[in-house]
């Protein structure tokens, strides 16, 4: 079965400083592993996906993740943060082995930046 | 393109009523649709997964005969909460997925529902 993990229920910084916010996975077979963002009230945002390739992947708002096979971690991460990064970032994975498109998600790990 | 919507974005409800909420998938056809369900606070607990034209496949857990599912095209997918108690009060979410989407691999989420049941 797979599962996700994100290991902090918070994470505070201050503006301008680099953030990383973590997460690693189980799964059978290969992983997709997908960061999404959640402001209150609001669905999902799709922030970026790691499917193949590079283990460094670019996203939106500048946000970045490194995919790192061996420690079986996708952390989220931005150079500078910014006070609307603030909000709540969730951390999925497929597992390519289980056949179906059901994402597991990780419970989520509430960012924020401090002005 | 891939713009998931649902509707109504905000329902509130008397205890024992039934409430509907539509996800559709505006610009690619969702050949597997999923709904899940936010309490405050908490990650998302997928509630079932449905492929147009047939059955839901309902969590462990999850009453499919409170929690109505119906995929009957390939951009309609349908939750009805029957006898809606203020314990189903949450937010609702769905999201899709077509292999006609040339980003087949990911699913698409919509804007959520909020319900309230009094």
């Amino acid at each position: 079965a797979q599962s996700v993990a994100q290991p902090e229920d918070q994470v505070n910084v201050a503006e301008g400083n680099p953030l990383t916010v973590k997460c690693t996975y189980s799964v059978s077979g290969n992983p997709y592993l997908f960061w999404y963002v959640q402001y209150p009230n609001r669905g999902l945002q799709f922030l970026l996906k790691y499917i193949t390739g590079d283990n460094l992947v670019k996203g939106s708002y500048g946000f970045e993740a490194e995919f790192n096979k061996s420690q079986t971690s996708f952390h989220l991460k931005k150079p500078s943060a910014l006070v609307s990064d603030s909000a709540l970032y969730f951390c999925a994975v497929r597992d390519t082995g289980a056949g179906s498109y059901q994402l597991t998600f990780g419970k989520g790990t509430k960012l924020s930046v401090i002005p | 393109g891939a713009v998931v919507s649902q509707h109504p974005s905000w329902v509130i409800c008397k205890s024992g009523t039934s409430v509907k909420i539509e996800c559709r998938s505006l610009d690619f056809q969702a050949t597997t649709m999923f709904w899940y369900r936010q309490f405050p606070k908490q990650s998302l607990m997928l509630m079932a997964t449905s492929n147009e034209g047939s059955k839901a496949t309902y969590e462990q857990g999850v009453e499919k005969d409170k929690f109505l599912i119906n995929h009957a095209s390939l951009t309609l997918s349908t939750l009805t909460v029957t006898s809606a108690h203020p314990e189903d009060s949450s937010f609702y979410i769905c999201s899709a997925s077509g292999l006609a989407t040339r980003r087949y691999n990911e699913q698409f989420f919509g804007p959520g529902t909020r319900l309230t049941v009094l």
